[in-house]
């Protein structure tokens, strides 16, 4: 079943508390993206790396969140400290980049609330 | 800067009828358009996709057509079903500096279909 998995579902939180968020793509696939979706701003892209090397974190407030890929088989995206305004759902994607056109496999999201 | 947009936040339709979902863009670099598909509580899905050399790419019931004049893209679905009702995102594609694909997202339309 070739899925991307991620965890937690659901995390509700207080302000000021770490936040990490798990991602296992799918096997053989070399590129995961984050993203977060939000009403206002849709789906937004926060980072993404390619055979586990971070090629694009723009996205991502950098003083609180961070992105790693410790090996293939998992991502990671970490808030600390977490604020209600990071509220929202996390989405992870997987694609094999020799293949892509765009077309992204996503997992099926970690909703954070922060209060 | 929203390089996608979707400026219709939602759209009701009768079954059996058409549904017309719009994107305009502003990137002219890039060269994929795709649409997403998201139901709640789950991730988005692929639905269909066009290169930015053709004009018209049809997939069963799924029509997206692209205007690159005006960089406009609209999907076209006929005829709407209940099942169609989700969050439809509309996604472009570019090289990014290793030559791989980098997907931008709008903010998404909910459509309806009306039984």
């Amino acid at each position: 079943d070739a899925r991307v998995t991620q965890t937690p579902r659901h995390k509700v939180t207080e302000m000021g508390q770490e936040v990490t968020m798990r991602c296992q793509p799918i096997l053989g696939h070399n590129t995961v993206f984050w993203y977060r979706q939000t009403m206002m701003q849709g789906l937004e892209l926060l980072a993404y790396f390619r055979n586990r090397a971070p090629l694009d974190d723009s996205g991502m407030p950098k003083d609180r969140f961070s992105a790693e890929m410790p090996d293939a088989t998992l991502a990671t995206l970490k808030i600390q400290p977490s604020e209600p305004r990071d509220s929202a759902v996390y989405f992870c994607a997987s694609v094999l980049s020799s293949l892509n056109t765009g077309e992204l496999f996503f997992g099926e999201g970690s909703r954070l609330t922060v209060l | 800067d929203q390089q996608v947009k979707q400026n219709s936040p939602s759209l009701s339709v009768q079954e059996g009828r058409i549904s017309i979902l719009n994107c305009d863009y502003t990137n002219s670099m890039f060269d994929y358009f795709l649409w997403y598909k998201k139901y709640p509580a789950e991730g988005p899905t692929f639905l269909i996709s066009i290169s930015s050399i053709k004009d018209k790419n049809e997939d069963g019931r799924f029509t997206v057509f692209l205007n690159k004049s005006a960089k406009h893209l609209s999907l076209h679905i006929v005829p709407s079903q209940p099942g169609d009702s989700a969050v439809y995102f509309c996604a472009a594609s570019s090289r990014d500096s290793g030559g791989y694909q980098k997907v931008t997202f709008g903010i998404g339309t909910k459509l309806q279909v009306i039984p």
